[in-house]
């Protein structure tokens, strides 16, 4: 079990570029969920998929943000034109979700995101 | 909306203290409460989930309490290290008829520092 991996680790774009991330989840688990944490606050739920099917998008998920599971595998959040105001940690998580105790979440180390 | 607050927001003591840390939630309809720790920088790790029906749960140092009807839960850490030093989060699942697909809720954190 290697755990949730999150890439790249640290992200600086200018703004008005487009970035995306990539999350590998557990190799079993069917359900990801993508958070945005920012300096000082605890994780904000931004989508969350059950294998391939996007299930639930924040409404701080603009339509500058898409975020995708082709496979039902790994995962892939992209931000176009990004704004300082995006700087913030990326989290990935996932979990089975078949029992109450597969309901807990394992996280990966994230992507921090500078706009500059 | 369900709304989670941590008090206190740091705590500083000094090593081999035992220390409480409280997390208070506004919607007793949950399906599971979950703590994690994250170092700076890092992403976070899950220390304890507790179901709505279980009262607390133990994992050596720590033992986490919850009482649903009136929104709180504890976590109790016990004769404290610096390394236990980190940003502890506490987080609830709102219950969703049967089934729960996990979308967390956080608190801001509590910042522990544990000096020799």
């Amino acid at each position: 079990d290697t755990g949730v991996s999150q890439d790249p680790r640290h992200k600086i774009t200018k703004r008005g570029q487009n970035v995306t991330f990539r999350c590998d989840p557990i190799s079993e688990h069917n359900r990801l969920y993508w958070y945005r944490q920012t300096l000082g606050q605890g994780p904000e739920f931004l989508t969350y998929f059950q294998n391939e099917a996007q299930l639930e998008k924040s409404r701080l998920l603009s339509d500058r943000f898409s975020a995708e599971r082709p496979k039902g595998s790994f995962s892939t959040l992209e931000i176009q034109r990004t704004e300082q105001g995006d700087s913030a940690m990326y989290l990935c998580a996932s979990n089975s979700g078949t029992s109450v105790k597969s309901n807990e979440q394992y996280f990966g180390p994230g992507t921090r995101l500078t706009v500059t | 909306k369900q709304e989670v607050t941590q008090i206190p927001a740091a705590l500083s003591v000094p090593e081999g203290e035992n220390l409480v840390l409280n997390c208070s939630f506004t919607d007793s309809a949950i399906y599971n409460l979950q703590w994690f720790r994250q170092d700076p920088g890092k992403g976070l790790t899950s220390l304890l989930l507790i179901q709505s029906s279980q009262r607390e749960q133990t994992s050596g140092r720590l033992n986490a309490s919850l009482d649903k009807s009136s929104g709180r839960s504890t976590l109790y850490i016990a004769a404290s290290q610096p390394g236990d030093s980190a940003t502890y989060l506490c987080a609830v699942i709102r219950y969703a008829g049967g089934t729960s697909y996990g979308k967390l809720t956080f608190g801001q954190g509590t910042i522990l520092t544990v000096h020799p």
